[in-house]
């Protein structure tokens, strides 16, 4: 079974510390992504990753960073936290594109509140 | 702007009724459309559309996609209370590392 893992369930922060949040996936997938998740907006793509080192900004980067060292492991990176960023942070892989069948892969997500 | 809207965003229903929940899009160089269910956790694949008029099915879900007029049906019969969740459409576009973009999503609820 793929499995897609996030270091934590919940996590409470406080306004203008640095949190970094970390994905592992065990499937050798080339593309991993950094989503939120907020009420009536659905999930909305911060950044992602088609190769190590490689990254591209999604729909919403402002207040985000990534990493990518390692094939299996991104991390996503608020430099200085805002209560704005108060949310279900989800990560996802998959194998890159060109494949018949290409679904992403989720983790369970971190609730992140922000004081 | 690729775009997915999602209707209707809230649904409760008793166990035993059928639902239906639309999906439309614009994207440019559509190149699939999925449907996720996300219970209390992980988003969890249920179908990839890429053709149009072709059903996809599992078990009691269903679903098709309309490449003509822009959107996509997720159909569920005979619902059962472990039906509720929240179902996530996303519609991926061609060229790039598979990016999708998610609608609202549709939050089930059936009522026993």
């Amino acid at each position: 079974d793929v499995k897609v893992t996030q270091s934590s369930r919940y996590l409470v922060k406080r306004t203008g510390e640095k949190v970094f949040l970390e994905c592992v996936q065990d499937m050798d997938h080339e593309n991993m992504f950094w989503y939120r998740q907020d009420p009536g907006l659905g999930l909305r793509l911060i950044y992602f990753s088609y190769d190590v080192k490689m990254k591209e900004k999604g729909d919403i980067p402002e207040g985000y960073s990534v990493s990518r060292e390692k094939k299996e492991r991104f991390s996503l990176i608020l430099e200085s936290a805002s209560t704005n960023q108060t949310s279900m942070y989800l990560c996802a892989s998959s194998y890159l594109s060109g494949r018949a069948y290409n679904e992403q892969f989720f983790g369970p997500g971190t609730r992140l509140t922000v004081l | 702007e690729d775009k997915v809207v999602q209707s209707p965003l809230s649904l409760v229903v008793h166990e035993g009724d059928t639902v239906t929940l639309n999906c439309s899009y614009e994207v440019t160089n559509f190149r699939s459309l999925l449907w996720y269910k996300q219970e209390k956790k992980a988003p969890t694949f249920l179908f990839m559309l890429t053709s149009s008029g072709i059903e996809k099915k599992s078990g009691r879900l269903s679903s098709i996609l309309d490449k003509k007029e822009l959107f996509s049906i997720l159909n569920i019969t005979a619902t059962q209370t472990g039906d509720s969740a929240i179902y996530l459409c996303a519609v991926e576009a061609r060229g790039g590392a598979q990016k999708l973009v998610f609608g609202q999503g549709t939050r089930l609820t059936i009522n026993p």
